[in-house]
């Protein structure tokens, strides 16, 4: 499967808008671009997925650039409730539906 | 109205001792999960089923033993527990194996062995 990287920790101001970047050089053609949010004391939640270009849904955007080896989350106008951790997710192991979670983002959003 | 429930939230326990943790889901899904989460935050898949047979069992120590007794339920049985067994579990569920990106999970049961 493909390690993704990204940074440990962000912090970001309300109103603003969060950008997090994961790279996945050893991305597989086959492999989709998944991303999960996690509060404190739940369960991770999905967020978005996409495969190439642009992904945008009522949450979030997914911009994927041409080569995949990169994919950045975009969060618009976070408020305090954003506070989070982030997990970027490249593929799945077969067919077992084997999710592989890195280490993620935790973002923290000040008032 | 909950997607994916877990018993107990919270369970506090002495070593060697054996406990059991529940999962539903009422999405009326295929797939169910169980994943650990230590105190690092890194988040592990232990076991997944699909229609109630076994398909992912990582390395995970065979005193760890889940129970599918229908499609709606996964639970974990841990017998004779260690310091080390103390995390968060999660349970999940998906609509079908393969290509199951979207996972929906439980709140979590915070294991703690003293």
């Amino acid at each position: 499967l493909a390690k993704t990287t990204q940074p440990i920790s962000m912090d970001s101001y309300e109103g603003q808008e969060v950008n997090i970047t994961c790279s996945h050089n050893n991305i597989a053609t086959n492999d989709y671009i998944t991303w999960y949010q996690q509060f404190p004391s739940q369960g991770p939640r999905f967020i978005i997925q996409g495969y190439k270009t642009k992904v945008t849904n009522e949450v979030a955007s997914l911009f994927i650039p041409a080569d995949r080896k990169s994919s950045t989350l975009s969060l618009p106008r976070v408020s305090l409730s954003d506070t989070a951790v982030y997990y970027c997710l490249v593929g799945i192991s077969g067919n077992t539906g084997k999710l592989i979670f890195g280490q993620g983002t935790t973002l923290q959003v000040k008032p | 109205d909950t997607a994916v429930s877990q018993t107990p939230k919270y369970l506090v326990t002495q070593m060697g001792n054996d406990k059991s943790i529940k999962c539903e889901q009422n999405l009326g899904h295929d797939t169910m999960y169980w994943y650990k989460q230590d105190s690092k935050k890194f988040l592990k898949i232990m076991f997944s089923y699909n229609n109630k047979e076994l398909i992912i069992n990582e390395t995970v120590p065979n005193r760890f033993s889940p129970k599918s007794p229908d499609k709606a339920h996964l639970n974990l049985h841990i017998n004779s527990l260690e310091l080390g067994d103390s995390a968060v579990y999660f349970c999940a569920s998906s609509t079908r194996l393969a290509g199951s990106y979207e996972q929906y999970f439980g709140p979590g049961t915070r294991l703690t062995v003293t």
